[in-house]
């Protein structure tokens, strides 16, 4: 099965700068990675994904990067803002099912 | 908001009773999927539908547990003879085809 792990299980950040959050999958077929935002009480929510034939995918203060060699996948944050306070889920699949989850990076932003 | 809509969002039962979840996906996601998840840990894979076919169950699913989606477009998960290992978040997600998982805000069980 899938192994993913996270290299850090907590981020303190300072408002207004770059967060980088890592993640390292074990199975060299996953096709298919996404980053999650879980705020308290609430269902993981989107922020956005990659496949394996990229390596870079920018979005709205966000990029991923994926690195297939060494089976290595980070986001980053641009500009980091109390509203991105959260836990972060790395997950990664093949055949866009069955997503396997790390244990999350709990981020947390300093006024 | 997701879409994604769960009942009931939290759930107290004592041990050894029966719960069911109900789970409304985005109406045109045809793939249902359902994951735990216990407090610090990521969410884990148990079922998945594709309309209404249970397309793979988790070995996390045990005997107590069944999902149905019985005409491919809500589902409900039951526990029978809840335990107390069974507390978690229970979430529901759904997607198109070839599309993200978009996730409900999950139902929370409580078995005391």
């Amino acid at each position: 099965g899938e192994s993913v792990g996270l290299h850090l299980p907590t981020l303190s950040v300072q408002e207004g700068d770059n967060s980088i959050i890592n993640c390292a999958y074990s199975n060299s077929a996953s096709d298919y990675f996404i980053w999650y935002k879980q705020e308290s009480g609430k269902g993981p929510q989107f922020i956005i994904d990659i496949r394996s034939n990229m390596d870079k995918r920018q979005g709205q203060r966000v990029t991923v990067l994926l690195n297939k060699t060494v089976k290595h996948l980070s986001l980053q944050i641009a500009a980091t803002q109390p509203g991105d306070s959260a836990v972060y889920f790395c997950a990664v699949g093949s055949n866009d099912y069955k997503l396997s989850f790390g244990a999350g990076t709990t981020v947390t932003v300093r006024a | 908001d997701t879409g994604v809509s769960q009942d009931p969002r939290h759930k107290i039962t004592k041990r050894g009773q029966n719960v069911t979840f109900r789970c409304d996906p985005i109406s045109e996601h045809n793939r249902l999927y359902w994951y735990r998840q216990t407090l610090g840990q990521g969410p884990e894979f148990l079922t998945y539908f594709q309309n209404e076919a249970q397309l793979e169950k988790s070995r996390l699913l045990s005997d107590r547990f069944s999902a149905e989606r019985p005409k491919g477009s809500f589902s409900t998960l039951e526990i029978q003879r809840t335990e107390q290992g069974d507390s978690a978040m229970y979430l529901c997600a759904s997607s198109p085809p070839t599309g993200e998982l978009f996730f409900g805000e999950g139902s929370r069980l409580t078995v005391l």
